[in-house]
């Protein structure tokens, strides 16, 4: 593993399921984030984690769950999928204190829901 | 509110130069990043603003000013690969980035 690995990459899912969408790092970096990103709208937070063991919401909670039991995996969970949650799914990580170098991203999940 | 805005789409010939500009609102400033996302692919890193004044990394350059809340990105010498989403981006008082929607780069030979 090299930075950020995010699984599956794709995936279709009925409405209704369940689904946890995974996001591992090895660059120890303390804070995490989930976005979806959808076209014309741009990325948009869903969940975050300053550290292990917190987490807080972003601008779009809904429908959403997150965990952050140790300092490199944050996965994300839908409840019940619904068919507006049909986006590409990115993870992120940053180091507090490094702030200059930004964020580093995950390839995507691309999700579907029918 | 928070807010960011650059142009939906811009158009430039190969070999030109164009310039991407991005204005804010936001609470607090503590840095201005550009990114570049090529389709289908995850945003990558191209340059960090905190101080007023140009930064030049090789073809790419960004620009600040705080008290105008402004910035622009310069590619020189576009080349084909550089079609691709730019995506502008404050991290607000908190640490955490605000995104704006992306402005996407169609560069034609």
């Amino acid at each position: 593993i090299a930075g950020i690995t995010q699984a599956p990459t794709s995936q279709i899912l009925a409405a209704g399921r369940r689904m946890t969408l995974r996001c591992t790092q090895d660059m120890r970096h303390n804070a995490m984030y989930w976005y979806r990103q959808d076209l014309g709208l741009g990325l948009r937070l869903i969940h975050y984690s300053n550290t292990a063991g917190t987490t807080g919401k972003g601008e779009v909670p809904d429908g959403y769950s997150v965990s952050r039991a140790n300092t490199d995996d944050f996965p994300l969970t839908l409840a019940s999928a619904v068919p507006s949650q049909t986006s590409v799914y990115f993870c992120a990580s940053s180091d507090s204190g490094a702030e200059s170098y930004g964020y580093t991203f995950g390839s995507g999940t691309r999700l579907t829901v029918v | 509110g928070q807010n960011i805005d650059q142009p939906t789409e811009m158009t430039a010939t190969e070999g030109a130069i164009v310039q991407i500009n991005c204005t804010y609102q936001t609470s607090g400033f503590n840095g201005l990043f550009w990114y570049q996302q090529h389709a289908g692919e995850a945003p990558t890193f191209l340059s960090y603003n905190v101080l007023d004044g140009l930064e030049e990394k090789g073809r790419f350059s960004s620009f600040l000013s705080r008290s105008k809340g402004y910035s622009y990105l310069l590619l020189k010498e576009l080349q084909m690969k550089d079609s691709a989403s730019y995506l502008c981006a404050v991290m607000d008082s908190n640490y955490q980035l605000i995104w704006g929607a992306g402005t996407k780069l169609i560069i034609k030979p």
